[in-house]
């Protein structure tokens, strides 16, 4: 398999419910980020890991968890979210070589639905 | 300040018209770098081209071709004769030397060709 994979497509949960969303990057590349998409916003960075350590927080809620056990994979874990917490979860994947900073690959995105 | 701005929300054009997608961008670094995605309806974003600010050739890739223009921080881009295909929202993003990481996004603009 190639590319950024993310997993599930689609999720809906109660605002008591605890969630996770997967990805999984398979170009070798160090570093991930996960980005939130809302309607008629831009996207928004959420979180930043490069070489598995985390080096962004973009003032992002702490009902948002992430977590990057290895540079191919990265977990979004979800609870007590808001219903404005509906939206498209982007994952994304790059290479940083030294002042550079290459074009990322994005997964298909987790369509989120809080009820 | 919104620091990629993509004017147009909406553009419908008939198949085989040529369009542009406007792009204005605001920077104080001197090293950074301007990016064009393509978000489909299935919600992934492709990564269509990335122009540093150090080359201000513009650049043609078949139907595609890319205006990058510092005199008016603008990296516009023009699909030729459009197809439903091309039917999508476009990003344009940008990345500061000076900021890490960060992606800036624009709003995006949503192209619908009519067949």
């Amino acid at each position: 398999e190639t590319g950024v994979t993310q997993t599930p497509r689609h999720l809906v949960m109660g605002m008591t419910n605890k969630k996770s969303l997967k990805c999984e990057q398979h170009l070798g590349h160090n570093a991930m980020y996960w980005y939130k998409q809302s309607a008629k916003k831009p996207l928004e960075l959420m979180f930043v890991y490069s070489l598995e350590e985390r080096v962004e927080n973009n003032s992002v809620p702490s009902r948002f968890s992430p977590e990057c056990p290895n540079s191919s994979h990265l977990f979004l874990h979800l609870h007590t979210l808001q219903p404005e917490d509906s939206a498209l979860y982007l994952c994304a994947s790059s290479q940083i070589t030294s002042g550079r900073y290459n074009e990322q690959f994005f997964g298909p995105g987790t369509r989120l639905t809080v009820l | 300040a919104q620091k990629v701005t993509q004017a147009q929300t909406e553009i419908s054009v008939v198949e085989k018209e040529d369009v542009t997608l406007d792009c204005v961008y605001e920077t104080r670094d001197t090293t950074y770098y301007l990016f064009w995605y393509k978000q489909p309806p299935s919600g992934e974003l492709v990564f269509l081209i990335r122009r540093n600010s150090f080359d201000e050739q513009n650049e043609i890739s078949g139907r595609y071709s890319w205006n990058f223009q510092k005199s008016t921080s603008s990296f516009n881009f023009t699909i030729t004769a459009s197809q439903v295909v091309d039917s999508a929202v476009y990003f344009c993003a940008l990345s500061e030397r000076g900021t890490g990481n960060q992606f800036y996004f624009g709003t995006g603009t949503s192209l619908t060709v009519i067949p």
